[in-house]
């Protein structure tokens, strides 16, 4: 039984290019939370999605960031115009059932965006 | 809102000592607590859970915490530290009503064979 995979691992961008993430959550799992890891900090709460819906994207910058679970197809965290603060490792987690609950949160191994 | 202090940035011990790593944590209502290991360059893997019942929670590889709710605390322990136990250690928090999962610094355990 896959984990909750993300593409790619490492991801290189320049100041102003786009950069996408993705994310497929474990099977069985229709819930998806993103989380940003900056150097020397704990995780950050992102967002939270369900198939075709945002519930909570409270720790969503409000610019250039956007988030998105498509019927079919993996998870995908956009972020336009990237800038060197955007440079952090970004984890997928996923859980079974809606996240107010027992059920844990299972993490993916990371996409860890650079800008040059 | 809800908090997480780890005070620890380090912890360093020898293989076959105990090994305790630090969790307090700050949350409106019932606490679920949650510790996640993360080894290098990999994502975080799910240790063990706190969300009822037994103080003394095990979890996998051999560590076990124990929540304290007048100390609002929930520590990892391990009674015998391995050397493939070196990981950086989150705790994490979120309240029983809300999935935001909030997370200390991190703790970096070392253990010298």
């Amino acid at each position: 039984n896959a984990g909750v995979m993300q593409n790619p691992r490492h991801l290189v961008r320049r100041r102003g290019q786009e950069a996408r993430l993705r994310c497929s959550p474990m099977k069985g799992h229709s819930h998806v939370y993103w989380y940003r890891q900056l150097p020397e900090e704990g995780l950050k709460f992102m967002v939270y999605l369900q198939k075709e819906n945002i519930i909570d994207e409270s720790g969503m910058p409000k610019e250039r960031f956007s988030a998105e679970f498509p019927k079919e197809g993996p998870s995908i965290l956009r972020i336009q115009q990237v800038v060197r603060g955007d440079s952090a490792a970004y984890f997928c987690a996923s859980s079974p059932l809606p996240g107010v609950g027992t059920d844990t949160q299972y993490f993916g191994p990371g996409t860890r965006l650079t800008v040059l | 809102a809800q908090s997480v202090a780890q005070p620890e940035d380090q912890v360093n011990v020898a293989e076959g000592n105990p090994l305790t790593v630090k969790c307090t944590y700050s949350v409106s209502g019932n606490p679920y607590l949650f510790w996640y290991v993360q080894y290098p360059n990999r994502g975080l893997q799910f240790l063990l859970k706190y969300i009822t019942g037994d103080n003394l929670v095990k979890g996998s590889y051999g560590f076990e915490a124990e929540f304290n709710k007048s100390q609002t605390s929930f520590h990892l322990k391990k009674p015998s530290a391995l050397v493939s136990d070196s990981a950086l250690y989150f705790c994490a928090v979120r309240a029983s009503n809300d999935y935001k999962l909030s997370f200390g610094a991190g703790t970096t355990v070392t253990v010298r064979a």
